[in-house]
This record gives structure tokens, C-alpha cells and sequence, in this order.
């Protein structure tokens, strides 16, 4: 079945990075873009940029530019995304999510659940 | 950027009522690009409906959509328990970012 496994959750200081993954199985990898969603606590989901896991071209959200990239290895049907200038503002779940089935998001990966904290 | 305004922010209802949850966009969203989620906690979130009124697989026929331009609902006809959770609306149209609503948070009277 279609499936997107995460990375496990991660604890970084202000200012660090971290890079999660999104292993995919159960389908065409190249087929199907890939997007990365956030939710803080208690606050809404947010997105934060997706890319073309043919071209490996990416788009993101102006409020993360220059701090986010979402790159992809089609060997490992695998995508990263990496944050980088973590503050505590940063502390979310972190979802993978794919439309195979429809027009929206209709597969999503479990959650990493980062914790930036000094 | 599209601003998705969801009312009310709770719904208190119990089991067999009708819910109602709105979703209102700062300018007009096609249809083809409104989706709505089911989100319980701890977990993450569940596609309900796509397209406005397009039912995603495995979804009850208990939950249906409609509406256009700059106004949608998501109605669930007879409340189960397991339907008590968190609803947001979300547009994914062609221009970035992608916008989700602040949600409707259905939970038991």
C-alpha cells in the first residue's frame, strides 16, 4: 500500500539545523510531487514548500525561503527537507505529504516532531 | 496569499446531529483546488474531501461538500463518535503558498 514513513523526532538549539526524511513505498515516486506541512502546537498546518520529484524543482513558501530546502533521492524513493536557523518558534511536527489518489493531499507521512530548545 | 477563515471556531453537537463548518476565502478559489481534512489528536491529518465535493476513498457518505468562489461548507450529515475531532479547509491552487484554515474543532455537548 501507499505509504510515507518519517524520520524520528529530533531535539536542536537555536540556530542549529535538522533534516528530516520521508521514505515513500507503494507507488511511482517520480510520479507524484511532495510537499512538506508543519503544525505547532495548538496552531494550524502550514505549508511550507513542495517539490517535483521528476525535475527535482522546488517552490517554497516565502516565509521559510532561505532557510528551507527539499531535495530527493529517486535511488531511495526517499525526500529530505532541512531547516536551517532553528529558533523555538520552529518547534512543530513536521508531515510529508502526496496526492497519489487525488487532487489534495491524500497520503501523508506519520510526523517528526522537532523540538528546538536551548 | 489566500486567507481561509473557518467558523464557527467550536462546535458543541451530539451524536446523530448535523454539523455545519464554514470556510471563507479572502478572494475567490476554484473549486478544483478546495480540500478539507479531518485531524484527531496525535495524528495526522486525513483527507476528507477534494474538489470542493469530491469525496476522497474510504470517506463515509455521511460527509459531503459544496460551495464556490469565496464560500464552502462541509457537512456532516449524522455525527458518529469517531467523527469528533478537528476540521480544516485548505486551498492548493496553481499560485503558492498553499493555505489552510484555522479550524473547526467538533467536539461532544
Amino acid at each position: 500500500q501507499v505509504q510515507l514513513v518519517q524520520s524520528g523526532a529530533e531535539v536542536k538549539k537555536p540556530g542549529a539545523s535538522v533534516k528530516g526524511s520521508c521514505k515513500t513505498s507503494g507507488y511511482s515516486f517520480t510520479w507524484y510531487p511532495m510537499h512538506w506541512v508543519r503544525q505547532a502546537p495548538g496552531q494550524r498546518l502550514e505549508w511550507m514548500g513542495w517539490i517535483n520529484t521528476g525535475n527535482g524543482d522546488t517552490r517554497y513558501s516565502q516565509k521559510f525561503q532561505g532557510r528551507v530546502t527539499i531535495t530527493r533521492d529517486t535511488s531511495a524513493s526517499t525526500v529530505y527537507m532541512e531547516l536551517s536557523s532553528l529558533r523555538s518558534e520552529d518547534t512543530a511536527v513536521y508531515y510529508c505529504a502526496t496526492n497519489v489518489g487525488a487532487t489534495a493531499f491524500d497520503v501523508w507521512g506519520q510526523g517528526t516532531m522537532v523540538t528546538v530548545s536551548s | 496569499e489566500i486567507v481561509l477563515t473557518q467558523s464557527p471556531g467550536t462546535l458543541s453537537l451530539s451524536p446523530g446531529e448535523r454539523a455545519t463548518l464554514s470556510c471563507r476565502a479572502s478572494q475567490s478559489v476554484s473549486s478544483t483546488y478546495l480540500a478539507w481534512y479531518q485531524q484527531k489528536p496525535g495524528q495526522a491529518p486525513r483527507l476528507l474531501i477534494y474538489g470542493a465535493s469530491s469525496r476522497a476513498t474510504g470517506i463515509p457518505d455521511r460527509f459531503s461538500g459544496s460551495g464556490s468562489g469565496t464560500d464552502f461548507t462541509l457537512t456532516i450529515s449524522r455525527l458518529e463518535p469517531e467523527d469528533f475531532a478537528v476540521y480544516y479547509c485548505q486551498q492548493h491552487g496553481t499560485s503558492p503558498p498553499l493555505t489552510f484554515g484555522g479550524g473547526t474543532k467538533v467536539e461532544i455537548k
